[in-house]
C-alpha cells in the first residue's frame, strides 16, 4: 500500500550543485505533480504531467526540470541550486478522466531541501 | 479567477471544545472542495471532500464541513478537539480538470 513515494527525505545542497528528487506512484494515476511549500505560502505548483511523455509548467517552474518517461515515475531536477530553492517539496498524483472533478490528490511524505 | 482564502492563519482551542476553521473560495465553475491535514514533517492527508452531492460532508476523525454556495464557504468543524488534532489544515479548491488551488493553511493549536 505504498501510494506516492519520494526520495530523499532530507538533503543539503551547496549553491550551484544539482540534484534529482525522485517520485514514484503505484496507483496507476495519470496526473502527477510537484509542489513546493514555503512557510505561510501554501503549496505552489512547480510542474505537472498529464501522462507519460507529457509535462507542463506550473506557477513556479524556474530553476527546475521534469520528465515523465513512465506512468509511475516523475522525477524533479534542480539545476544550479540557489538559496531560494530551500523549501519542502511534495510529489503528488491523481486520477482524472476528461473534465471529471472531485478526484482526490495523494501526496508523498515530502522532501526537505536546504541550499547553503 | 479561482482562489481560496483561509481566514485564520492560527487557531487555538482548548481540548474538548469545538473547532472551526474557515475557508472561502472563488470559482467560476461548480468546484470540488477538499480539506487536507498536515502533521509536522509529514505529507498532506485527505480529511474530506465535497463533489456536488450532499452539502454536509463528513470526514475522518470526526471532522465535517458544510458547503454553502450562497456564502462561497466551506468551513471545517469538529465538535470536540483532541490533542492529536494539532496540525496544519489546508482548504483546497479544484475548479476544473487538473488544477488544485491551495489555501495558505491554518495552524491549529490544541491546549490541554
Amino acid at each position: 500500500n505504498a501510494g506516492v513515494t519520494q526520495t530523499p527525505k532530507f538533503r543539503i545542497l551547496k549553491i550551484g550543485q544539482s540534484m534529482t528528487l525522485q517520485c514514484t506512484q503505484d496507483m496507476n494515476h495519470n496526473y502527477m505533480y510537484w509542489y513546493r511549500q514555503d512557510p505561510g505560502m501554501g503549496l505552489k505548483l512547480i510542474y505537472y504531467s498529464v501522462g507519460a511523455g507529457i509535462t507542463d509548467k506550473g506557477e513556479v517552474p524556474n530553476g527546475y526540470n521534469v520528465s515523465r518517461s513512465t506512468t509511475e515515475d516523475f522525477p524533479l531536477r534542480l539545476e544550479l541550486a540557489a538559496p531560494s530553492q530551500t523549501s519542502v517539496y511534495f510529489c503528488a498524483s491523481s486520477y482524472t478522466a476528461g473534465t471529471a472533478s472531485g478526484n482526490t490528490i495523494y501526496f508523498g511524505e515530502g522532501s526537505w531541501l536546504t541550499v547553503v | 479567477a479561482q482562489s481560496v482564502t483561509q481566514l485564520d492563519s492560527h487557531v487555538s482551542v482548548s481540548e474538548g471544545t469545538p473547532v472551526l476553521l474557515r475557508c472561502n473560495y472563488s470559482s467560476s465553475y461548480s468546484p470540488s472542495l477538499f480539506w487536507y491535514v498536515q502533521h509536522p514533517n509529514k505529507g498532506l492527508q485527505l480529511l474530506l471532500k465535497y463533489t456536488s452531492a450532499a452539502t454536509l460532508v463528513k470526514g475522518i476523525n470526526g471532522f465535517e464541513a458544510e458547503f454553502k454556495k450562497s456564502e462561497t464557504s466551506f468551513h471545517l468543524t469538529k465538535p470536540s478537539a483532541h490533542m492529536s488534532d494539532a496540525a496544519e489544515y489546508f482548504c483546497v479548491v479544484k475548479p476544473g480538470t487538473y488544477k488544485y488551488i491551495f489555501g495558505t493553511g491554518t495552524r491549529l493549536k490544541v491546549l490541554a
